[in-house]
């Protein structure tokens, strides 16, 4: 199975921030890779996919880049409804698997 | 609109079995790979089980033998057929669509259900 690394496991941050989560796939993944994010009680939101592709409605201070096994989430000028805990999915092996998560606080 | 709406959790001894349903409107679950996802109390997200448009099936070591995935097209609805249940699978249980872009499926999950609690203990 692929296994995804996802760094850091928990982030401080203020709004009006700029942060980084990476992501390290055990194997290549090539662009099959997904960013969701999900808030206490709620279903994940797909936010980014094909490593690098804003979703549908996502706001443009969200970004995604990388291929292979090495990928990153950046969030600009983070606001209050940013605050949540973020993970990242391989969708190239039928085997899907999710990183640990990273939990973005105030 | 695209909705999708789990139910069939509850509580459940070790050893015994639930089956899950996903009901879904706004589309149609044959046309897409639908995958079941569990997330433990306090814990991350973990993939469980996809039934792609194809009809083939595939599942996380964890639960492999154990849980059956299946579709039933008349009544657009998704299952989770779950046995040999053990406190481990204690978890919110969510169905999610597959995400297609252009027409080609990208691995990734576009629309989600609210969950469902499935909870295993004497």
């Amino acid at each position: 199975d692929i296994q995804l690394t996802q760094s850091p496991p928990s982030l401080s941050a203020s709004i009006g921030d700029r942060v980084t989560i990476t992501c390290r796939a055990s194997q290549t993944v090539y662009n099959f890779l997904n960013w969701y994010q999900q808030k206490p009680g709620k279903a994940p939101k797909l936010l980014i996919f094909a490593a690098s592709r804003l979703q549908s409605g996502v706001p443009s201070r969200f970004s995604g880049s990388g291929s292979g096994t090495d990928f990153t989430l950046t969030i600009s000028n983070l606001q209050p409804e940013d605050f949540a805990t973020y993970y990242c999915q391989q969708g190239y092996s039928n085997l899907y698997t999710f990183g640990r998560g990273t939990n973005l606080k105030i | 609109e695209v909705q999708l709406v789990e139910t069939g959790g509850g509580l459940i001894q070790p050893g015994g079995s639930l089956r899950l349903s996903c009901a879904a409107s706004g589309f149609s679950v044959s046309s897409n790979y639908m995958s079941w996802v569990r997330q433990a109390p306090g814990k991350g997200l973990e993939w469980v089980s996809v039934l792609n448009s194809g009809g083939h099936t595939y599942y996380a070591d964890s639960v492999k033998g154990r849980f059956t995935i299946s579709r039933d097209t008349s009544k657009n609805t998704l299952f989770l057929q779950m046995n040999s249940l053990r406190a481990d699978d204690t978890a919110v249980y969510f169905c999610a669509r597959g995400h297609y872009y252009d027409r080609t499926p990208m691995g990734g999950f576009d629309s989600w259900g609210q969950g469902t609690l499935v909870t295993v203990s004497s």
